[in-house]
Protein backbone atom coordinates (compact mmCIF):
# COMPACT_ATOMS: atom_id res chain seq x y z
CA UNK A 1 0.00 0.00 0.00
CA UNK A 2 1.22 3.51 -0.82
CA UNK A 3 1.34 5.64 2.13
CA UNK A 4 0.74 9.44 1.36
CA UNK A 5 2.60 12.26 3.82
CA UNK A 6 0.90 15.41 3.76
CA UNK A 7 3.19 18.56 5.58
CA UNK A 8 2.85 20.78 7.13
CA UNK A 9 -0.89 20.08 9.23
CA UNK A 10 -2.03 22.94 9.85
CA UNK A 11 -0.58 26.16 7.29
CA UNK A 12 -1.31 29.29 9.12
CA UNK A 13 -1.97 32.12 6.33
CA UNK A 14 -3.54 35.59 5.58
CA UNK A 15 -5.72 36.01 2.54
CA UNK A 16 -3.36 37.38 -0.57
CA UNK A 17 -0.75 35.13 0.64
CA UNK A 18 0.84 32.19 -1.29
CA UNK A 19 0.12 28.74 0.23
CA UNK A 20 2.42 25.48 -0.82
CA UNK A 21 1.11 22.30 0.31
CA UNK A 22 3.43 19.33 -0.07
CA UNK A 23 2.68 15.79 -0.21
CA UNK A 24 5.37 12.68 -0.75
CA UNK A 25 4.76 8.94 -1.55
CA UNK A 26 6.56 6.04 -0.17
CA UNK A 27 7.02 5.02 -3.25
CA UNK A 28 7.16 6.23 -7.14
CA UNK A 29 3.32 7.03 -7.89
CA UNK A 30 4.04 8.53 -11.53
CA UNK A 31 1.87 11.36 -11.69
CA UNK A 32 -1.08 10.21 -10.61
CA UNK A 33 -1.74 11.98 -7.73
CA UNK A 34 -5.01 14.21 -7.20
CA UNK A 35 -5.99 17.15 -4.66
CA UNK A 36 -8.62 17.47 -3.08
CA UNK A 37 -10.55 20.28 -1.35
CA UNK A 38 -12.61 20.20 1.65
CA UNK A 39 -14.74 22.41 3.91
CA UNK A 40 -16.53 21.89 7.09
CA UNK A 41 -19.91 19.70 6.37
CA UNK A 42 -19.43 19.11 2.94
CA UNK A 43 -18.01 16.44 0.70
CA UNK A 44 -14.81 16.87 -1.01
CA UNK A 45 -14.12 18.47 -4.29
CA UNK A 46 -11.44 17.54 -6.83
CA UNK A 47 -9.22 20.69 -7.66
CA UNK A 48 -5.73 18.87 -9.41
CA UNK A 49 -6.09 15.57 -11.39
CA UNK A 50 -2.86 13.69 -12.81
CA UNK A 51 -0.59 15.99 -10.55
CA UNK A 52 -1.06 19.51 -12.39
CA UNK A 53 -4.20 19.86 -14.03
CA UNK A 54 -6.94 21.73 -13.27
CA UNK A 55 -10.55 19.80 -12.79
CA UNK A 56 -13.64 21.80 -14.48
CA UNK A 57 -14.52 24.75 -13.08
CA UNK A 58 -11.41 25.35 -10.80
CA UNK A 59 -9.41 28.76 -10.72
CA UNK A 60 -6.15 29.10 -11.69
CA UNK A 61 -4.57 30.30 -8.71
CA UNK A 62 -4.60 26.85 -8.08
CA UNK A 63 -2.06 24.58 -9.68
CA UNK A 64 -0.16 21.18 -8.80
CA UNK A 65 3.30 20.03 -9.62
CA UNK A 66 5.76 17.24 -9.11
CA UNK A 67 5.95 13.71 -10.35
CA UNK A 68 7.16 10.15 -8.94
CA UNK A 69 7.29 10.43 -5.03
CA UNK A 70 6.89 14.50 -4.50
CA UNK A 71 4.01 16.77 -4.83
CA UNK A 72 3.07 20.16 -4.23
CA UNK A 73 -0.17 22.33 -4.51
CA UNK A 74 0.10 25.89 -5.14
CA UNK A 75 -2.58 28.82 -4.26
CA UNK A 76 -0.80 31.57 -5.79
CA UNK A 77 -2.88 34.42 -3.85
CA UNK A 78 -5.52 32.99 -1.25
CA UNK A 79 -8.89 34.31 -1.07
CA UNK A 80 -11.13 33.70 1.84
CA UNK A 81 -12.79 30.98 0.26
CA UNK A 82 -9.88 28.77 0.14
CA UNK A 83 -9.47 28.19 3.80
CA UNK A 84 -10.07 24.43 4.29
CA UNK A 85 -8.81 20.94 4.14
CA UNK A 86 -6.53 19.71 1.41
CA UNK A 87 -5.82 15.93 0.74
CA UNK A 88 -3.91 14.30 -1.39
CA UNK A 89 -4.77 11.27 -3.59
CA UNK A 90 -3.24 8.27 -5.18
CA UNK A 91 -4.49 6.11 -8.24
CA UNK A 92 -1.11 4.49 -9.33
CA UNK A 93 -1.55 1.26 -7.38
CA UNK A 94 -4.78 0.37 -6.08
CA UNK A 95 -5.85 -1.21 -4.71
CA UNK A 96 -6.58 0.64 -2.07
CA UNK A 97 -6.58 4.16 -3.62
CA UNK A 98 -4.95 5.81 -0.63
CA UNK A 99 -5.49 9.65 0.62
CA UNK A 100 -3.15 11.89 2.69
CA UNK A 101 -4.01 12.48 6.03
CA UNK A 102 -4.66 15.93 5.43
CA UNK A 103 -3.59 19.61 5.26
CA UNK A 104 -5.78 22.00 7.32
CA UNK A 105 -5.18 25.72 5.52
CA UNK A 106 -6.42 28.55 8.74
CA UNK A 107 -6.96 31.72 8.71
CA UNK A 108 -3.59 33.52 10.52
CA UNK B 1 -25.84 18.17 -13.39
CA UNK B 2 -24.73 15.50 -11.68
CA UNK B 3 -26.30 14.31 -8.32
CA UNK B 4 -25.74 11.51 -5.93
CA UNK B 5 -27.65 11.29 -3.07
CA UNK B 6 -26.71 8.71 -0.20
CA UNK B 7 -29.56 7.52 2.18
CA UNK B 8 -29.69 4.28 4.67
CA UNK B 9 -27.17 5.22 7.41
CA UNK B 10 -27.97 4.96 11.21
CA UNK B 11 -27.10 3.68 14.63
CA UNK B 12 -26.51 -0.41 14.42
CA UNK B 13 -24.71 -2.40 16.87
CA UNK B 14 -21.11 -3.88 16.89
CA UNK B 15 -21.87 -7.18 14.41
CA UNK B 16 -24.53 -5.96 13.33
CA UNK B 17 -25.81 -4.74 9.50
CA UNK B 18 -26.73 -2.01 7.58
CA UNK B 19 -26.97 -1.24 4.01
CA UNK B 20 -26.37 2.41 2.83
CA UNK B 21 -27.33 3.12 -1.19
CA UNK B 22 -26.81 5.91 -3.41
CA UNK B 23 -29.05 7.01 -5.96
CA UNK B 24 -27.06 8.84 -9.42
CA UNK B 25 -28.52 11.22 -11.64
CA UNK B 26 -27.38 13.69 -14.55
CA UNK B 27 -25.07 11.40 -16.07
CA UNK B 28 -25.20 8.16 -17.55
CA UNK B 29 -24.53 5.95 -14.71
CA UNK B 30 -23.92 2.46 -16.57
CA UNK B 31 -20.39 3.67 -18.23
CA UNK B 32 -18.59 5.04 -14.95
CA UNK B 33 -16.95 3.01 -12.15
CA UNK B 34 -18.26 3.78 -8.66
CA UNK B 35 -16.92 3.82 -5.81
CA UNK B 36 -17.06 4.28 -1.81
CA UNK B 37 -15.04 6.47 0.52
CA UNK B 38 -15.40 7.14 4.24
CA UNK B 39 -14.51 9.39 6.25
CA UNK B 40 -14.20 8.84 10.61
CA UNK B 41 -15.36 11.80 12.72
CA UNK B 42 -12.84 14.23 12.61
CA UNK B 43 -10.65 12.84 10.08
CA UNK B 44 -9.60 11.70 6.87
CA UNK B 45 -10.56 10.19 3.79
CA UNK B 46 -10.46 6.48 3.27
CA UNK B 47 -11.22 4.75 -0.19
CA UNK B 48 -13.74 1.50 1.00
CA UNK B 49 -14.46 -0.19 -2.39
CA UNK B 50 -15.23 0.05 -5.81
CA UNK B 51 -17.09 -1.59 -8.61
CA UNK B 52 -16.76 -0.93 -12.53
CA UNK B 53 -19.27 -1.01 -15.35
CA UNK B 54 -18.78 -4.72 -15.61
CA UNK B 55 -19.73 -5.64 -12.19
CA UNK B 56 -15.92 -6.25 -10.90
CA UNK B 57 -15.29 -4.90 -7.65
CA UNK B 58 -12.09 -3.92 -5.43
CA UNK B 59 -12.24 -3.22 -1.48
CA UNK B 60 -9.99 -1.98 1.15
CA UNK B 61 -8.18 -5.03 3.06
CA UNK B 62 -10.07 -3.98 6.07
CA UNK B 63 -13.64 -4.77 4.74
CA UNK B 64 -12.95 -7.97 2.67
CA UNK B 65 -15.78 -10.70 3.59
CA UNK B 66 -17.32 -7.77 5.68
CA UNK B 67 -18.19 -5.80 3.06
CA UNK B 68 -20.29 -5.92 -0.35
CA UNK B 69 -20.36 -3.33 -3.24
CA UNK B 70 -23.21 -3.52 -5.98
CA UNK B 71 -24.76 -1.87 -8.44
CA UNK B 72 -28.29 -1.64 -10.40
CA UNK B 73 -28.14 0.24 -13.49
CA UNK B 74 -31.76 0.11 -14.12
CA UNK B 75 -32.18 2.30 -10.93
CA UNK B 76 -29.06 4.03 -11.59
CA UNK B 77 -27.83 3.20 -8.12
CA UNK B 78 -25.09 1.63 -6.28
CA UNK B 79 -25.17 -0.05 -2.92
CA UNK B 80 -22.99 -1.03 0.16
CA UNK B 81 -24.12 -3.75 2.47
CA UNK B 82 -22.01 -3.44 5.47
CA UNK B 83 -22.05 -6.91 7.69
CA UNK B 84 -20.15 -8.03 11.08
CA UNK B 85 -20.03 -3.99 11.95
CA UNK B 86 -17.35 -2.61 14.03
CA UNK B 87 -16.83 0.82 16.22
CA UNK B 88 -13.74 1.53 13.75
CA UNK B 89 -16.36 1.36 10.79
CA UNK B 90 -17.79 4.38 11.99
CA UNK B 91 -18.14 7.25 9.33
CA UNK B 92 -19.68 9.45 6.76
CA UNK B 93 -20.00 7.09 3.93
CA UNK B 94 -19.58 8.75 0.67
CA UNK B 95 -20.70 7.69 -2.55
CA UNK B 96 -18.39 8.59 -5.42
CA UNK B 97 -18.54 8.64 -9.36
CA UNK B 98 -14.83 8.49 -10.61
CA UNK B 99 -13.68 10.04 -13.69
CA UNK B 100 -11.64 7.95 -15.73
CA UNK B 101 -7.94 9.18 -15.61
CA UNK B 102 -8.69 11.76 -13.07
CA UNK B 103 -10.20 10.51 -9.55
CA UNK B 104 -13.19 11.13 -7.82
CA UNK B 105 -14.99 13.51 -9.69
CA UNK B 106 -18.43 13.86 -8.06
CA UNK B 107 -19.33 13.17 -4.84
CA UNK B 108 -22.65 12.75 -2.60
CA UNK B 109 -23.66 14.63 0.59
CA UNK B 110 -22.88 11.76 2.50
CA UNK B 111 -24.73 9.10 5.19
CA UNK B 112 -23.06 8.57 8.90
CA UNK B 113 -23.35 5.13 10.04
CA UNK B 114 -22.55 4.63 13.78
CA UNK B 115 -21.77 1.68 15.29
CA UNK B 116 -21.67 1.36 18.89
CA UNK B 117 -23.83 -0.15 21.98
Amino acid sequence: EIVLTQSPATLSLSPGERATLSCRASQSVSNYLAWYQQKPGQPPRLLIYDASNRATGIPARFSGSGSGTDFTLTISSLEPEDFAVYYCQQRSNWPPYTFGQGTKLEIK
Amino acid sequence: EVQLVESGGGLVQPGGSLRVSCAASGFTFSSHWMSWVRQAPGKGLEWVANINQNGDKFYLDSVKGRFTISRDNAKNSVYLQMNGLRAEDTAVYYCSREIGGQGFGHWGQGTLVTVSS
